[in-house]
């Protein structure tokens, strides 16, 4: 089965700059997708198709694409930012929708 | 605005039956796909199953592939997901998403979601 790869976590202090990445053999042919997700609360897209940034999410959060690995960057962090972020595309035959393993954000 | 509320979760024995339902307002409910999406206690989102905006086309994941039936009223703006032959696994909080319609599937908007605890 398909699968996305997250490291597990990432820490930064306020103000500075996160990368989370997401890596997957077919993230050339899908898009990808970018949700925070902070306990008790419904996760919440904070990117779509790669790098489009949805109305009401903060310009901090951006994302990019290179080969088989998209990235999440997060400048300028802030506490409110400390969450579950999970990466989410699809294999190549559009079917089989798969999650990464999510990347705890700490902010320092 | 747009709204999903999910319903039907409990505690339930494994082996037995659980139909969970998530009601939709807010937006056009027959235009679009919907997915769900699990996660269990301490563990990462997991997703489930789609089905298309008709109700034609469903797709599972492999862990609920063969026990678990998505379905849609769109008279009703209503998701149903139909869980029988239930284990201790599938303990884990049910997520309704709607898809945004982009080429690749991905989700806008989600419920809170409702808990399902399979327990003897």
């Amino acid at each position: 089965s398909y699968e996305l790869t997250q490291p597990p976590s990432v820490s930064v202090s306020p103000g500075q700059t996160a990368r989370i990445t997401c890596s997957g053999d077919a993230l050339p042919k899908k898009y990808a997708y970018w949700y925070q997700h902070k306990p008790g609360q419904a996760p919440v897209v904070v990117i779509y198709k790669d790098s489009e940034r949805p109305s009401g999410i903060p310009e901090r959060f951006s994302g990019s694409s290179s080969g088989t690995t998209v990235t999440l960057t997060i400048s300028g962090v802030q506490a409110e930012d400390e969450a579950e972020y999970y990466c989410q595309s699809a294999d190549t035959s559009g079917t089989y929708v798969v999650f990464g393993g999510g990347t705890k954000l700490t902010v320092l | 605005q747009v709204q999903l509320v999910e319903s039907g979760g409990g505690v339930v024995q494994p082996g037995r039956s659980l139909r969970l339902s998530c009601a939709a307002s807010g937006f056009t409910f027959s235009s679009y796909g919907m997915h769900w999406v699990r996660q269990a206690p301490g563990k990462g989102l997991e997703w489930a199953a789609v089905i298309s905006s008709d109700g034609s086309i469903k797709y599972y994941g492999d862990s609920v592939k063969g026990r678990f039936t998505i379905s849609r009223d769109n008279s009703k703006n209503t998701l149903y997901l139909q869980m029988n032959s239930l284990r201790a696994e599938d303990t884990a909080v049910y997520y309704c998403a709607k898809d945004r319609a982009d080429p690749s599937p991905g989700c806008d908007m989600w419920g809170q979601g409702t808990m399902v605890t399979v327990s003897s």
